[in-house]
């Protein structure tokens, strides 16, 4: 089982549409979490960055923690043709913070 | 535009030659780390410098290897190259003293084809 885990789609919703991504971990050691966007032949960028079970909202992305069930969510708001990418979600293990643990990222296609 | 910048862009070698790629950090960064990744995979950490040690290995062999210079650039050098070795090579870098909990500024990477 890898300690991350994400649906990799492809994912596809229509231009306006709120979008839901999700991921899964396994390792009750993480406490920070990552969502990156990652455009195709270009490196992950950092979306949002969370710490706590709850809430963070960011323009039009909310992140979303549950760490009692291990779930992170990532919200689109408002989805544009813009958004299409891939979204990777990543945590630095408790244990050893100097790296970061990654899903296989989920690929999302906004159709206009 | 991003501040990390690596080279080159696209590199195609040969099975069993060695390979040297080249980041330079975003300003004031003095932890770079270098991720490998597949098609369709997440990036997989290789190793992290910070302030020119190595101060964290991934599960790679150590014909990977790496070094950090003084003016925030650093290298990824693999010997003796693999076909599985292909894979798009990223270049981070990060301003939190060597934990990756502050979250990384990443270059377009290095797409290397080893045939």
């Amino acid at each position: 089982q890898k300690e991350v885990e994400q649906d990799p789609g492809p994912l596809s919703v229509p231009e306006g549409a709120i979008v839901s991504l999700n991921c899964t971990y396994s390792n009750s050691a993480f406490q920070y979490f990552m969502w990156y966007r990652q455009y195709s032949r270009k490196g992950p960028e950092l979306l949002m960055y969370t710490y706590s079970s709850g809430n963070k909202e960011d323009g039009r992305f909310t992140a979303q923690v549950d760490k009692s069930s291990k779930y992170i969510s990532l919200f689109i708001r408002d989805s544009q043709p813009s958004d299409s990418a891939t979204y990777l979600c990543a945590s630095p293990p408790g244990d050893s913070n100097y790296q970061l643990i990654w899903g296989a990222g989920t690929k999302l296609i906004i159709k206009p | 535009e991003t501040g990390v910048t690596q080279s080159p862009t696209h590199l195609i070698k040969t099975r069993g030659q060695q390979v040297t790629l080249r980041c330079s950090s975003q300003s004031g960064h003095n932890t770079v780390s270098w991720y490998q990744q597949a098609l369709g995979q997440g990036p997989q950490f290789i190793f992290q410098y910070y302030r020119e040690e190595e101060n964290g290995r991934g599960n790679f062999p150590p014909r990977f290897s790496g070094l950090q210079f003084p003016n925030y650039s650093s290298e990824l050098n693999v010997n003796a190259l693999e076909l599985d070795d292909s894979a798009l090579y990223l270049c981070a870098s990060s301003s939190g003293q060597g934990r990756g909990d502050y979250g990384y500024t990443f270059g377009s990477g290095t797409r290397l084809t080893v045939v």
